[in-house]
């Protein structure tokens, strides 16, 4: 059973649109919700983080927006450009061996 | 620095045989992961070790075992390889604190025939 819900598994945005993202998770104890960009052939790499002491975070064009009522995050990426093109992967954590429990993944397509 | 490396980058394995995936880290990390990346599955963790010479089990182990002699490598072994193993294989390393992030290899593509 996975820990870590999200959707939509695919995405299509054209260039300068908003791409959202939607994670939701059931564990109560998760304190720490990264999100993980890879581009094919590459393995995963930190996009931004949270931790749900706060609402929204915010880098450049990527922002995290954190619902802790709800128990669901999400990415928005604004102005949304081909090089953004990849998949991404939300994630949840608890204070455990910095374990990661991953969501299914969102394959994003920016057409230009 | 390298950061993570993974050895090799592409096997053909028939069913039954063995190998073993190698992991290594040059940025002093104590924690190190492997994970299995399947289709529409996320990345999925098989094995784990907060230092060298300790490893626990994830959430889907079954099937593998690992190893970690030294700090700055992490050995994932498939003792008799099957199709349903078929699968990308990431390792992963991070420091000796919570909240971190965790830098990952370029992966291996592992096929079983």
């Amino acid at each position: 059973q996975q820990q870590v819900k999200q959707s939509p598994q695919s995405l299509i945005v054209q260039k300068g649109g908003i791409s959202i993202i939607n994670c939701a998770y059931e564990n109560t104890a998760f304190d720490y919700f990264p999100w993980y960009q890879q581009f094919p052939g590459k393995g995963p790499a930190l996009l931004i983080a949270i931790r749900p002491d706060v609402s929204e975070k915010k880098e450049g064009r990527f922002t995290i927006s954190f619902n802790k009522s709800a128990k669901q995050f999400s990415l928005h990426i604004m102005d949304s450009q081909p090089g953004d093109s990849a998949t991404y992967f939300c994630a949840a954590s608890i204070d455990d061996f910095n374990k990661f429990y991953f969501g299914s993944g969102t394959k994003l397509n920016v057409k230009p | 620095n390298a950061g993570v490396t993974q050895t090799p980058k592409f096997r053909v394995l028939k069913t039954g045989q063995s190998m073993t995936l190698l992991c290594a880290q040059d940025m002093n990390h104590e924690y190190m992961y492997w994970y299995r990346q399947d289709p529409g599955m996320g990345l999925r963790l098989i094995h784990y070790s907060v230092g060298e010479g300790t490893t626990a089990k994830g959430e889907v182990p079954d099937g593998y075992n690992v190893s970690r002699l030294k700090k700055q490598n992490f050995l994932l072994g498939l003792e008799s390889a099957a199709p349903s193993q078929t699968s990308v294989y990431f390792c992963a390393s991070s420091y000796r604190t919570t909240y971190n992030e965790q830098f990952f290899g370029p992966g291996t593509r592992l096929t079983v025939l």
